[in-house]
């Protein structure tokens, strides 16, 4: 159990276009979604924190208007990169937590590869 | 965010030997978690710390909760080469957004 999936796996754009990446939790209701950034032998970095049916909160120094973030059903969010240019190109990961309790697991997408050229 | 040190960058082992990392903060968090990351993939959960000084053990993998709240270690004992990965500490306070270490790279030779 508590799975979750991401789509698509890797993603190559040209430079201005826009990208979407979905987050699915398989078999359970994800209250809350988180969306992390993972640059090459970098760590990860939270870049935004959604709860189905409000506003992303985003991290400092993250665009709201460039990192576009839905999160509309208990099961899905998605993270949309707008206009996307070579610097955003990176390892995007969710995470997915099936509760409202400090202590819910956070269970992790297997990412997706961004390249922008 | 808050900083974290993890130590040692990288470690470079026989198959067979134990492993020790750690990971320490300036500041107390509540929540003290050990992910496992393979290339191209997300992180996996371990082990999850929830009080101080809990120890709680996960097969061959033993994590500690600092009794101060700064501070955890994960062990690996008799590492094996499907050990090899970045292990990554994790912590948070109230919510749940985390806050990453910057990794330990495990090499295990057979």
């Amino acid at each position: 159990g508590a799975v979750v999936s991401q789509h698509p796996s890797w993603v190559i754009c040209k430079s201005g276009t826009s990208v979407k990446i979905e987050c699915r939790s398989l078999d359970f209701q994800a209250t809350t979604m988180f969306w992390y950034r993972q640059f090459p032998k970098q760590s990860l970095m939270l870049m935004a924190t959604s709860n189905e049916g409000s506003k992303a909160t985003y991290e400092q120094g993250v665009e709201k208007d460039k990192f576009l973030i839905n999160h509309a059903s208990l099961t899905l969010s998605t993270l949309t990169v707008t206009s996307a240019h070579p610097e955003d190109s990176s390892f995007y990961i969710c995470s997915a937590s099936p509760g409202t309790s400090g202590q819910d697991t956070q269970y992790f997408g297997p990412g997706t590869r961004l390249t922008v050229l | 965010g808050q900083q974290l040190n993890q130590s040692p960058q990288s470690m470079f082992i026989q198959e067979g030997e134990d492993v020790s990392m750690n990971c320490t903060s300036s500041s107390i968090f509540n929540t003290w978690l050990w992910y496992k990351q393979d290339p191209g993939e997300g992180p996996v959960l371990l082990i999850a710390l929830y009080k101080a000084g809990e120890l709680t053990s996960n097969g061959r993998l033993t994590a500690q909760f600092g009794i101060t709240r700064k501070d955890s270690f994960l062990n690996i004992s008799a590492s094996i080469p499907s050990d090899v990965g970045i292990y990554f500490c994790a912590v948070s306070n109230s919510g749940y957004a985390l806050n990453f270490g910057k990794g330990t790279s495990l090499l295990v030779t057979p």
